[in-house]
């Protein structure tokens, strides 16, 4: 079957840097995707890393390592507009997307 | 323009209750979907639906039927509410069915069910 964690919520300060991690267990895999959710509103698509290695995007990055069943998202230069929660999908072998339950990331000023 | 837009909102319902959830996307899209966020933050997937199949997630109880006019639109039914089903519903389109890589998702802003 599948797994996939990440940590239910993280605390950063505004300015500076968060990595949030997300591993997943899978027999097939398409790709993992990051989606921004915030509170009371629908997520909206952040990224998509098929292949290994960094995939940048302003102040978001994201990583992949496919071997090791592992992924982070990266934020830089952090807003208080970030808070929100953090969502990483990941694209099974029949293309059905088996989702987090998502990282809550708190910004302090 | 919004692009996938669903109504109502908020709905409050008594158990036993029949109620209808609209959806409806502006992208030209050709795929739909319904999903299920419960009080843990899971988004678990109902149903995808796409002029030619429907895909319908097992785990889903037959009291909810989804009902597509046309393609731009994908109601959700559901008959005879129960508690279990208060969560937030969302609608979603994408190009195709999520079977090319990197196709995106794009979501409506959430239907707040609360059965009482």
């Amino acid at each position: 079957g599948q797994n996939i964690d990440q940590p239910t919520e993280m605390t950063a300060t505004e300015g500076a840097i968060v990595q949030i991690n997300c591993t997943y267990q899978t027999s097939g895999f398409n790709g993992l995707f990051w989606y921004q959710q915030h509170a009371g509103e629908a997520p909206t698509f952040l990224s998509y890393n098929v292949l290994d290695g960094l995939e940048e995007k302003g102040r978001f990055s994201s990583f992949l390592s496919r071997s090791k069943g592992y992924s982070y998202l990266l934020l830089k230069e952090l807003q208080m507009k970030d808070s929100a929660s953090y969502l990483c999908a990941l694209m099974d072998s029949n293309y059905q997307l088996i989702w987090g339950a998502g990282t809550k990331l708190i910004i302090k000023p | 323009d919004t692009a996938v837009s669903q109504t109502p909102k908020y709905l409050v319902t008594q158990m036993g209750n029949d109620k209808s959830i609209k959806c409806e996307q502006n992208l030209g899209h050709d795929t739909m979907y319904w999903y299920k966020q419960d009080s843990k933050k899971f988004l678990k997937i109902m149903f995808s639906y796409n002029n030619k199949e429907l895909i319908i997630n097992e785990t889903v109880p037959n009291r909810f039927s989804p009902k597509s006019p046309d393609k731009a639109h994908l109601n959700l039914h559901i008959n005879s509410l129960e508690l279990g089903d208060s969560a937030v519903y969302f609608c979603a389109s994408s190009q195709d069915l999520v079977d090319r890589l990197n196709e995106k998702l794009f979501f409506g802003s959430g239907t707040q069910l609360s059965v009482l």
